[in-house]
């Protein structure tokens, strides 16, 4: 059973930069899979914010302007998000999710709140 | 980006009845990369449905899923009361991938 689990500050000032650690256990990261960041606002919707393979490709949402980087670190078994020059907009519950060969998001962590404030 | 609009916002029923949820695209999406999940409060979304009908794992059968092109419809054929939650559909077939803003089943 794939288990997945989000770790990183749950504070960040405005115009820092936002870090989250997606952990993968029982499971390898090196897997046929992509590996995403969702984010959900408090009581607001879904919103999908980027991807990476193992081999280091990614992708992200226009919407957030390249604000965004994602890395894998294969030995640790786990991928990494970075969020730069973040307000109060980008305070949420950020998920890691995996893509599952059934092309959706078949496992997601619980999800860690992040709150940006000074 | 591809917008999906859900259908109703909110829709309230009783245990036993049967819910139809609905999700309509901007543009035509694949079969193949349309999802719904549930949400309850406090926790992840989960699966339950991929590719347009078919039920992830662990799903009971009155979860179905339908339609095609830019109509797609999620059924539950008899509410449980742990059905009662949030619904969003998403899909996966252009970038970037995208969500519905969600339907809010409420007893």
């Amino acid at each position: 059973q794939v288990q997945l689990q989000e770790s990183g500050p749950g504070l960040v000032k405005p115009s820092g930069t936002l870090s989250l650690t997606c952990a993968v256990s029982g499971g390898s990261i090196s897997s046929s899979n992509w590996w995403s960041w969702v984010r959900q606002p408090p009581g607001k919707g879904l919103e999908w914010i980027g991807e990476i393979y193992h081999s280091g490709t990614t992708s992200d949402n226009p919407s957030l302007k390249s604000r965004v980087t994602i890395s894998v670190d294969k030995s640790k078994n786990q991928f990494s998000l970075k969020l730069s020059s973040v307000t109060a907009a980008d305070t949420a519950v950020y998920y890691c999710a995996r893509l599952g060969v059934v092309m959706a998001f078949d496992y997601w962590g619980q999800g860690t709140l992040v709150t940006v404030s000074s | 980006e591809i917008v999906l609009t859900q259908s109703p916002g909110t829709l309230s029923l009783s245990p036993g009845e049967r819910a139809t949820l609905s999700c309509r695209a901007s543009q035509s999406v694949s079969s193949s990369y349309l999802a719904w999940y549930q949400q309850k409060p406090g926790q992840a979304p989960r699966l339950l449905i991929s590719g347009a009908s078919s039920r992830a794992t662990g799903i009971p059968d009155r979860f179905s899923g339908s339609g095609s092109g830019t109509d797609f419809t999620l059924t539950i054929s008899r509410l449980e009361p742990e059905d009662f939650a949030v619904y969003y559909c998403q899909q996966y077939g252009s970038s970037p991938p995208t969500f519905g803003q969600g339907t809010k089943l409420e007893i």
